[in-house]
This record gives structure tokens, C-alpha cells and sequence, in this order.
């Protein structure tokens, strides 16, 4: 079974803090990580699509960073906005069969204005 | 709008009836795939379609089948419905079948009285 854990499980932040959470995944048979982010009444959006040790990936506020020798990513968020808050979701894929997501159960974030 | 879409919205039934959720990839994606998520459980791999054949199975029940057709719209049909069925189904459709994102439906809301 699969392990993809992240943390914190919720985050309530005020505006125009910069925030940061974890991804922590099977290290051996990586194959990609990808990150999600999920609104309330909405599907999972993707943000990332990880595949290579050290990469760093950026889309307007937000980043993330893969370290796959250790088995973890982080995704960053800048100056965060109210509009940020939702839940984000991190996927791993096996390099070795199934070509199918494991999904992490997610960092609820709160941005109070 | 992701591009995918996915009816019914919503569905209540009845246990031991059978439902078909039906789901319609971006156009140009070959591969599909259904997962579910119940109230206490994050989002669960179900199974993969790709270009019409069957790629991957997670935690499928017997009680449960896919098929992708030609046209490459895939239906996930549900039978002998339990309470515990209730769920919100997820449709996923990607170009390949390898790392690339994958692109969220709205969802089908699956209730079971």
C-alpha cells in the first residue's frame, strides 16, 4: 500500500502571509508528483507536474520544489489571498506498474482577509 | 471548465439498484479514469481506460465495471448499490498514459437511501 502523506491537515493564515506545506512520498520507483488544488463545490485543478529530482516548478504565487532521494515536496504559496484558500492535494505515481495517482488526503488552507 | 464532462450532476437511489455514471473525456485524450471520493477518505484510484482498453485497477469492487467506448466517453456502471456507496465519482481524462496532468470532471454526487 502506498503511503502519501501530507501535513499540515489545515492551515488558517491572514492575508499577504507567505505559507509553505509537505508532501511526503515512497522514495524508491518514483515516477512523477503531482500537485492539486481543489476549491469547495469545484473538481481537483492541477498546478505541477513533477518528474525530476530538484525541480522547481512556479505559476504565478505559487511554486514547488521535488526531492524525490528523500521522498518529499513542498509547495510554496506567496502573499496569500483569500481566493487561495481551498484544499491542495499532492498525487504520486509509480514508476513500476499502474500508471494511476495515489493521493494524499490533502492541506485544507484558510486565507482570512 | 476543464474540458471534461461528466452526467448525471446528481444521483439518489435506492440499495440494490444500478446506476450508470457516464463521462466524457477532453477531446484528443485517450485515457480516462474514475476515482471516488466517500466522506472519510480522500480521493481513491478506481480504474484506467486507455484508448478503449483497460490499463489499471485500484480499489474496484466486483460490484462495480467501466468501459471506455470508441468514441472514447467511458461509463462506470454501479450495481447492488450499499449505503456505503455514497459517494462523490470523479472522471479524469489525460492525453497519454504516462505522468501527464490530469484534467478533472464536476463530478457525479451518488447518494444512496
Amino acid at each position: 500500500i502506498l503511503n502519501v502523506e501530507q501535513s499540515p491537515q489545515s492551515l488558517h493564515v491572514q492575508e499577504g502571509d507567505s505559507t509553505n506545506f509537505t508532501c511526503s512520498f515512497p522514495s524508491s520507483n518514483f515516477y512523477a508528483l503531482h500537485w492539486y488544488r481543489w476549491e469547495t463545490a469545484k473538481s481537483p485543478e492541477a498546478l505541477f507536474v513533477m518528474t525530476l529530482n530538484g525541480d522547481e516548478k512556479k505559476k504565478g504565487r505559487i511554486s514547488a520544489t521535488l526531492n524525490t532521494k528523500e521522498g518529499y515536496s513542498y509547495l510554496y504559496i506567496k502573499g496569500s489571498q483569500p481566493e487561495d484558500s481551498a484544499t491542495y492535494l499532492c498525487a504520486f505515481m509509480l514508476s513500476t506498474g499502474r500508471r494511476a495517482l495515489t493521493f494524499g488526503s490533502g492541506t485544507r488552507l484558510q486565507v482570512q482577509p | 471548465d476543464s474540458g471534461v464532462t461528466q452526467t448525471p450532476k446528481h444521483l439518489i437511489t435506492a440499495t440494490g439498484q444500478r446506476v450508470t455514471l457516464r463521462c466524457s473525456p477532453r477531446s484528443g485524450d485517450l485515457s480516462v479514469y474514475w476515482y471516488q471520493q466517500s466522506l472519510d477518505q480522500g480521493l481513491q484510484f478506481l480504474i484506467q481506460y486507455y484508448n478503449g482498453e483497460e490499463r489499471a485497477k485500484g480499489n474496484i469492487l466486483e460490484r462495480f465495471s467501466a468501459q471506455q467506448f470508441p468514441d472514447l466517453h467511458s461509463e462506470l456502471n454501479l450495481s447492488s448499490l450499499e449505503l456505503g456507496d455514497s459517494a462523490l465519482y470523479f472522471c479524469a481524462s489525460s492525453v497519454e498514459n504516462g505522468w501527464d496532468e490530469q484534467f478533472f470532471g464536476p463530478g457525479t454526487r451518488l447518494t444512496v437511501l
